[in-house]
């Protein structure tokens, strides 16, 4: 157990709809780390928050938006959902420094399904 | 820029003898190199990182890799598989000056009876 949670474990909801995924990252934890895995694109970076404010983009489509709240919990909202979102979505967390080479450590993951 | 190449999407092995999993990478400065392993259904989970010490760095459940300047890779061994082992790995790269994260395409690894 990584001590990263991620709610829902599944989701299951039809195109044009929207949908927010959350994280609550390890305790003292004050990076969080959003990625998408899916069969044919890999294991993709999406958004880095480093205490509460963004820090770094990845590969993150403009419908999908993140924000890191005070007590440092993160969401993930997806909007106007195609069937290509379906995918596996990871929130990782690291600790006190913000670089990404810092050792990240992940949640199980919210599996998404776009019918 | 970085970049990192996993040379097999699949490897298969027999219980009980060496694994090799290869890793080159690409990297304008000292990178610092990760190798993640992700058990089916389950979170990505660190096995082991070079940070610029040791060239040769042991992991847990067994694993160890070594750095390569020279060859630039950064390969995965360990010297006996068990069925647990049975997972897809991930190669990771990042620099502190370019200060991105890039994965590898992943590797599975079987593990034959």
């Amino acid at each position: 157990d990584s001590g990263v949670t991620q709610t829902p474990k599944h989701l299951i909801t039809a195109t044009g709809q929207r949908v927010t995924l959350r994280c609550s990252p390890r305790s003292g934890d004050l990076s969080v780390y959003w990625y998408q895995q899916s069969l044919d694109q890999g294991l993709q970076f999406l958004i880095q928050y480093y205490n509460g404010e963004e820090r770094a983009k990845g590969n993150i489509l403009e419908r999908f938006s993140a924000q890191q709240f005070p007590d440092l919990h993160s969401e993930l909202n997806l909007s106007s959902l195609e069937l290509g979102d379906s995918a596996l979505y990871f929130c990782a967390s690291s600790g006190q420094g913000m670089a990404q080479i810092e050792t990240q450590y992940f949640g199980p993951g919210t599996r998404l399904l776009v019918l | 820029a970085q970049s990192v190449t996993q040379l097999d999407s699949h490897v298969s092995v027999s219980e009980g003898t060496p694994v090799l999993l290869r890793c080159n990478y690409s990297s304008s400065y000292s990178p610092s190199l990760f190798w993640y392993v992700q058990h089916p259904n389950k979170g990505l989970q660190l096995l082991l990182k070079y940070t610029s010490a040791a060239t040769l760095v042991k992991g847990i459940n067994g694993f160890e890799a070594e750095f390569k300047k020279s060859e630039t890779s950064f390969h995965l061994t360990k010297p006996s598989a068990h069925m647990s082992d049975a997972a897809e790995y991930f190669c990771v790269v990042s620099d502190s000056r370019d200060d991105k994260i890039i994965f590898g395409k992943g590797t599975r690894l079987h593990i034959l009876p």
